[in-house]
């Protein structure tokens, strides 16, 4: 079965940085585009980014481009995103999820940006 | 960017009941779309992928059909354990969108 874990989430005031991680087990971790997706309190979901299978190519929702960055290490079955510069709106659980056509997620990680 | 826009918003329905949810996209696209079932405090779990493809252990009462800006979800007769929110999904073009959720309840 497919397992993925997210950590790394927390408390961070505006304009700051943090983190997620999220580790695969249950398939071959480097044969998939990986994402990441987020779900603002009671609100719908947002796709936030996404990586290939070797890391060369990423792409990202306008709303965190030149603050957020998705990465992965393929030895360690892990995908991260670190987060800069962080905003009010940013607030959300965020899943890692494994890209197959369609998405299959984690539990997800809640992030929370105040002061 | 392609808006996916769901109807309704809410339903309430009865167990038992026949239930289809749209899915509007804002241009034509691809069957790249798919439909997800998320229960309180849970992530979403796929239903239905490229617009029609019934995901591997999900029960035959749900299916899904469409094309071009028009996709449906169907549950053939309602059961307790599908009250949850729904939502669709377009993988067609960047960025991917989803639609707003239609919540299910009694």
């Amino acid at each position: 079965d497919v397992h993925l874990v997210e950590s790394g989430g927390g408390l961070v005031q505006p304009g700051g940085s943090l983190r997620l991680s999220c580790v695969a087990s249950g398939f071959t971790f480097s044969n998939f585009y990986m994402s990441w997706v987020r779900q603002a309190p009671a609100k719908g979901l947002e796709w936030v980014a996404n990586i290939n299978q070797n890391g060369g190519a990423k792409l990202y929702v306008d709303s965190v481009k030149g603050r957020f960055t998705i990465s992965r290490d393929n030895t360690q079955n892990s995908l991260y995103l670190q987060m800069s510069s962080v905003r009010a709106e940013d607030t959300a659980v965020y899943y890692c999820a494994r890209w197959n056509g369609y998405f299959t997620w984690g539990q997800g990680a809640r992030v929370t940006v105040s002061s | 960017d392609i808006q996916m826009t769901q109807s309704p918003s809410t339903l309430s329905a009865s167990i038992g009941d026949r239930v289809t949810i749209t899915c509007r996209a804002s241009q034509s696209m691809s069957n790249w779309l798919a439909w997800y079932q998320q229960k309180p405090g849970k992530a979403p779990q796929v239903l239905i992928y490229q617009a029609s493809t019934l995901e591997s252990g999900v029960p035959s009462r749900f299916s899904g059909s469409g094309s071009g800006t028009e996709f449906t979800l169907t549950i053939s007769s309602l059961q307790p354990d599908d009250f949850a929110t729904y939502f669709c999904q377009q993988s067609d073009s960047y960025p991917w969108t989803f639609g707003q959720g239609t919540k299910v309840d009694i």
